[in-house]
C-alpha cells in the first residue's frame, strides 16, 4: 500500500524557476493538503482541497497554486520560486476533516 | 490570534515516563490531535482528545482540559524508538489543524 508519494524527494532550483511539487494518493480520501515545515515552526497549511474539483487558500499562499482535477492527484506549483520557499513540503490527505492526516515522505526544496 | 505553545525540547531516559504539555488557543474548537516525527521522516498521527480526559492507547495517553486550553502527552515505559519530535495541534472551527512547533524528545540510556 502506498499511501501517498511525493516527488521530487529533494531539489535544488534557482530563484525565478517554475517548480511543480508531485502528490498521489491511494486512498481515495476526500481532503488533501500542502503544509511548509520550517525549523522552529509549527506546519504551516500552503493550501487545501475538501473534494475533487475545489481548493482554498491555507494560512501561506502566496506564491503558490494548486489544481485537484481528481481524487488522487493533487500538485503544488511554484510559478516563480523565490529562496524564502527554501523549506519542507509535506502533501497530506484526509478522510473528510477527522483531523487524522496521512502524510507523504517530504519534498525537500531548496532556492537559491 | 491562534496559538499552540509547547516545550521546544525534553530529555528523559530509558523505560522512565514523560509528560508532554501543550497549551492552544484557537478560533473554535473541534479537537486536540498528537503527532510524532521521526527526525527527516512524516508525522503520523497518535491520538485524538475532543472531551475532557484520558485517552489511553498503549504506553502513550492524551489528556485534555477544555476550560484550561491544555494538553499532554503521557508516554510510559520509554524505548530508544521513542526519541522524535512530537506535534500537538488543535482543530479550530473550520476543521483546519493550527499546528504547535513540536516538542523534540529525547531519550537516554
Amino acid at each position: 500500500i502506498a499511501g501517498i508519494t511525493q516527488a521530487p524527494t529533494s531539489q535544488i532550483l534557482a530563484a525565478g524557476r517554475r517548480m511543480t511539487l508531485r502528490c498521489t494518493q491511494d486512498m481515495r480520501h476526500n481532503a488533501m493538503y500542502w503544509y511548509r515545515q520550517d525549523l522552529g515552526l509549527g506546519l504551516r497549511l500552503i493550501h487545501y482541497s475538501n473534494t475533487a474539483g475545489t481548493t482554498g487558500k491555507g494560512e501561506v499562499p502566496d506564491g503558490y497554486s494548486v489544481s485537484r482535477a481528481n481524487t488522487d492527484d493533487f500538485p503544488l506549483t511554484l510559478a516563480s520560486a523565490v529562496p524564502s520557499q527554501t523549506s519542507v513540503y509535506f502533501c497530506a490527505s484526509s478522510e473528510g476533516n477527522t483531523g487524522e492526516l496521512f502524510f507523504g515522505e517530504g519534498s525537500r526544496l531548496t532556492v537559491l | 490570534g491562534q496559538n499552540i505553545d509547547q516545550p521546544t525540547e525534553m530529555t528523559a531516559t530509558e523505560g522512565a515516563i514523560v509528560q508532554i504539555n501543550c497549551t492552544y488557543q484557537t478560533s473554535g474548537f473541534n479537537g486536540l490531535f498528537w503527532y510524532q516525527q521521526h527526525a527527516g521522516e512524516a508525522p503520523t498521527f497518535l491520538s485524538y482528545n475532543v472531551l475532557d480526559g484520558l485517552e489511553e492507547k498503549g504506553r502513550f495517553s492524551s489528556f485534555l482540559s477544555r476550560s484550561k486550553g491544555y494538553s499532554y502527552l503521557l508516554l510510559k515505559e520509554l524505548q530508544m524508538k521513542d526519541s522524535a519530535s512530537y506535534l500537538c495541534a488543535s482543530m479550530d472551527s473550520n476543521y483546519q489543524l493550527i499546528w504547535g512547533a513540536g516538542t523534540k524528545l529525547i531519550i537516554k540510556p
